[in-house]
């Protein structure tokens, strides 16, 4: 059963910066592109990052490109976000999901931000 | 940039009924095209992609048309647990990226 559980969230004040992260189980993990996609409170989906199996491609929203990093380390099947200037509109529930259509996802790690 | 815009925004039906639900995409897009379903406090599942073809454990009830710029989402014989948002999505492999639509709520009538 593929399992992908996010943490890392937490309340955090504007220009701060925060890590997240993704743990995988269930399936062959160096074999998927994963994604990360946020869903403010009360709105839709919104994508924010993705990247290849073997980190060669990475994609970013426009949004968050030059502020958030994608990364991966596939021996310890996690999947990581790292979010510097940090805004209140960062704020949402942040899901991991696997696979090139997110055919699987987290439950979610929620990050807000707030002074 | 591909915009996707879901109509309507709301639909309300009764148990039993058809849900058609359309996609409609800002420029000619490939078949790259998926849907999902997330209910209150959970997440998205996965129901269709690559236009028609049902995710693993997907009752026959959901079915996936379209081509070009409109794509559609019918849901024969509403079901209880069928009430929910569902949303659209368009993927591009290279860099890895996803495009969501707005999303339509179906409710119950």
């Amino acid at each position: 059963e593929v399992q992908l559980v996010e943490s890392g969230g937490n309340l955090v004040q504007p220009g701060r910066s925060l890590r997240l992260s993704c743990a995988a189980s269930g399936f062959t993990f160096d074999d998927y592109d994963m994604h990360w996609v946020r869903q403010a409170p009360g709105k839709g989906l919104e994508w924010v990052s993705g990247i290849t199996w073997n980190s060669g491609s990475l994609g970013y929203a426009d949004s968050v490109k030059g502020r958030f990093t994608i990364s991966r380390d596939n021996a310890r099947n996690s999947l990581y976000l790292q979010m510097n200037s940090l805004r209140a509109e960062d704020t949402a529930l942040y899901y991991c999901a696997q696979g090139l259509n997110a055919d699987n996802w987290g439950q979610g790690t929620l990050v807000t931000v707030s002074s | 940039e591909i915009v996707l815009t879901q109509s309507p925004a709301t639909l309300s039906l009764s148990p039993g009924e058809r849900a058609t639900l359309s996609c409609r995409a800002s420029q000619t897009i490939a078949n790259y095209l998926a849907w999902y379903q997330q209910k209150p406090g959970q997440a998205p599942r996965l129901l269709i992609y690559d236009a028609s073809n049902r995710a693993t454990g997907i009752p026959a009830r959901f079915s996936g048309s379209g081509s070009g710029t409109d794509f559609t989402l019918t849901i024969t014989g509403l079901e209880p647990e069928d009430f929910a948002v569902y949303y659209c999505q368009l993927r591009s492999n290279w860099p890895p990226s996803l495009t969501f639509g707005g999303g339509t709520k179906v409710e119950s009538k």
